[in-house]
């Protein structure tokens, strides 16, 4: 694949409902990242996988948010009992291992909450 | 986790050079100075980055003060497209940091024709 791709563009919900993100990395790259962004705002951390290392869950909000990652490939970012709050863009990057690495970024999922 | 401070705005005119700051303070021996930008409606970009050394690509330039305490990217023309926001961020180089990545709010620069 070309790049990062994320899943779906758009997702409309409802409050209370539960959604699931999908996120598929550039083959190859051990290092996952879940920000969100929301409207004018700067980009805020959620989680970070890195190979079969635990994962750093420490920007997650609320246990309503989960995230999985089986080995390299793709994640999931799951928000569940969803709040208005939430409405947000949920951007994934990925990258080779290494603090020279870019971060490539997806162009998100775009999560409104009714 | 080192923490960056930009300006909220800064505004160019096309055609003219760009000096975006970035101070960061209490950076470590071991963080490497990154920038990205992100253009209306997508995900962010790599522009460059560096650790003690001046780096130029073919993006832009950047300018390491000799403290480290502040680093500025340089726009040598902007353009139209280059209205976006530009975030500056650490990233840890040992080992143990981790490379979690924390973006603040960036920069958000306006260029007029």
């Amino acid at each position: 694949g070309a790049g990062v791709s994320q899943s779906p563009s758009n997702k409309v919900t409802e409050k209370g409902k539960d959604v699931e993100l999908r996120c598929d990395p550039i083959s190859g790259h051990t290092a996952l990242y879940w920000y969100r962004q929301r409207l004018g705002q700067g980009l805020e951390f959620l989680i970070y996988f890195q190979g079969n290392s635990a994962p750093d869950k420490s920007g997650l909000p609320s246990d309503r948010f989960s995230a999985e990652r089986t080995g390299e490939s793709v994640s999931t970012l799951t928000i569940q009992r969803t709040q208005q709050e939430d409405s947000a863009v949920y951007l994934c990057a990925s990258s080779r291992q290494g603090v020279n690495e870019k971060l490539f970024f997806g162009s998100g999922t775009q999560l409104s909450v009714l | 986790d080192a923490k960056t401070t930009q300006p909220n705005s800064m505004e160019s005119n096309e055609e003219e050079p760009v000096h975006l700051p970035c101070n960061h303070s209490t950076i470590s021996g071991t963080d490497y100075i990154h920038w990205y930008r992100q253009l209306p409606s997508q995900g962010p970009e790599y522009v460059i980055h560096g650790l003690t050394s001046n780096v130029n690509n073919r993006m832009a330039s950047l300018a390491i003060a000799e403290d480290r305490k502040s680093s500025t990217l340089i726009l040598h023309r902007a353009t139209l497209r280059d209205a976006a926001v530009y975030y500056c961020i650490l990233r840890d180089g040992f080992p143990t940091g981790g490379f979690k990545t924390i973006f603040g709010a960036g920069t958000r620069l306006f260029v007029k024709a």
